[in-house]
């Protein structure tokens, strides 16, 4: 069993929907990180979070210790959203321990 | 630059042969990391450098894997003999100091025929 895991691996969505990827990981954290990459396209870092919720726009992610689960929220859904949404944590180490990621399209 | 960058963009080369990949982090990010994302695989970690502590080697794949950080800057990925599971991006990011916000670079594309 990966440490994290993410659902849905695929999800797709009509413009304006609301939508939520989730991810549970079985390994004391640091911290929790949200990432987002477009096709052909590089990383970009969303959230990174240890407990609580966090908002930026449109998004927001959510993390529960005790569950050792979080969300990513998007609100209004848009096609440019469309990308590969992707968690990971800090566990043992300083370095990142990636879920499978979640590949997104948001039709319009 | 204002972000991390890394060359080459992409790189071909031969089975067998050494390849080296450069990272540039952002100025002042003490915390350098090289991450490596297969074709239909997720990303996993390779190499952790912090400041002049001994880097965390714990995710090279095999010993034909080393890296380097000079001067607390610039680093740089070396594949030794390189073989053709070794094609994947290779990824670098930095932050300003442990378990913080990761910036990344864009990759540099390894194809071994």
């Amino acid at each position: 069993k990966n440490e994290v895991e993410q659902s849905p691996q695929n999800l797709t969505a009509q413009e304006g929907e609301f939508i939520t990827i989730n991810c549970s990981y079985s390994v004391g954290i640091s911290a929790l990180h949200w990432l987002q990459q477009h096709p052909g396209g590089g990383i970009v870092s969303l959230f990174m979070l240890s407990s609580g919720k966090k908002k930026h726009g449109r998004l927001i992610a959510t993390i529960n210790i005790q569950e050792k689960h979080s969300s990513l929220h998007i609100t209004a859904s848009h096609p440019r959203d469309s990308a590969v949404y992707i968690c990971a944590v800090n566990n043992a180490g300083n370095m990142l321990t990636f879920g499978g990621g979640t590949r997104l399209m948001v039709k319009p | 630059g204002a972000g991390v960058s890394q060359s080459p963009s992409n790189k071909v080369t031969e089975k067998g042969k050494d390849v080296e990949l450069r990272c540039d982090p952002i100025s002042g990010h003490t915390a350098l990391y090289w991450y490596r994302q297969s074709l239909g695989q997720g990303l996993e970690f390779l190499i952790y450098f912090q400041g002049n502590s001994a880097p965390d080697k714990s995710g090279l794949p095999s010993d034909r894997f080393s890296a380097e950080r000079t001067g607390g800057s610039v680093s740089t990925l070396t594949i030794q003999r390189t073989q053709q599971e070794d094609s994947a991006v290779y990824l670098c990011a930095s932050s300003s100091r442990a378990v913080e916000t990761q910036y990344f670079g864009p990759g540099t594309r390894l194809l071994v025929l």
